[in-house]
């Protein structure tokens, strides 16, 4: 059982706007930084959000990243296709001394 | 620019052992950490702990002591995961990934993994 708990699926249709919630306690979320990783199918993880709601470059305006208190949440707006992935939120987690993830949330397009 | 080539895959009888290499490439690789980080089939993601790339110190997380040996080498900027005694449930395609820690305040702070390796798949079976 993961320390962040995220919904285990999400879909939506193409140019609809979807959420991914990620919800934890005080000992990560509510005094860290929350990032987020896409996983598309067969592929390493790759940096999609970092510090909240934070951007790397190549990453699409259409995913944004917030957090507030214990949770945090990542908007995908025009959805497309190609944003079909798994996707996982992660922290640190001052109890645990140590990084935590999400239980990740497998994105469909319909 | 900056990337990380992990070693191929590996099948591993049970008791075995394995060693996993994570060569970087574009950045001054002492500056930054080293996370590994494991992935069963069709499950999640599970961080197994990070090295100090400038120290060599690992530091494990809860159910990856014993086994898991993380090291480092500076002259050829790799990082290895070695696991000894191989069971079943080790089998998983474990990812390294480069550290980027910014303090947020006093005992705030982001962490975020950037870039991540291709991943490595080692199956045991006997």
């Amino acid at each position: 059982q993961s320390v962040l708990t995220q919904p285990p699926s999400a879909s939506g249709t193409p140019g609809q706007r979807v959420t991914i919630s990620c919800s934890g306690s005080s000992s990560n979320i509510g005094n860290n930084a929350v990032n987020w990783y896409q996983q598309l199918p067969g592929t390493a993880p790759k940096l999609l959000i970092y510090t909240n709601n934070q951007r790397p470059s190549g990453v699409p305006g259409r995913f944004s990243g917030s957090k507030s208190g214990t949770s945090a949440s990542l908007a995908i707006s025009g959805l497309q296709s190609e944003d079909e992935a798994d996707y996982y939120c992660a922290t640190w987690d001052d109890s645990l001394d140590g990084q935590v993830f999400g239980g990740g949330t497998k994105l469909t397009v319909l | 620019q900056v990337q990380l080539v992990q070693s191929g895959s590996e099948l591993k009888k049970p008791g075995a052992s394995v060693k996993v290499s994570c060569k970087a490439s574009g950045y001054t690789f002492s500056g930054y950490s080293m996370i590994w980080v494991r992935q069963a089939p069709g499950q999640g993601l599970e961080w197994m702990g990070w090295i100090n790339t400038n120290t060599g110190k690992p530091t494990y997380a809860q159910g990856f002591t014993g086994r898991f040996v993380f090291s480092v080498d500076t002259a050829v900027s790799t990082a290895y995961l070695q696991i000894s005694s191989l069971k079943a449930d080790d089998t998983a395609i474990y990812y390294c990934a480069r550290d980027r820690l910014v303090w947020l305040g006093e005992s705030s702070r982001s962490n975020w993994l950037d870039p991540w390796g291709q991943g490595t798949l080692v199956t045991v079976s006997s």
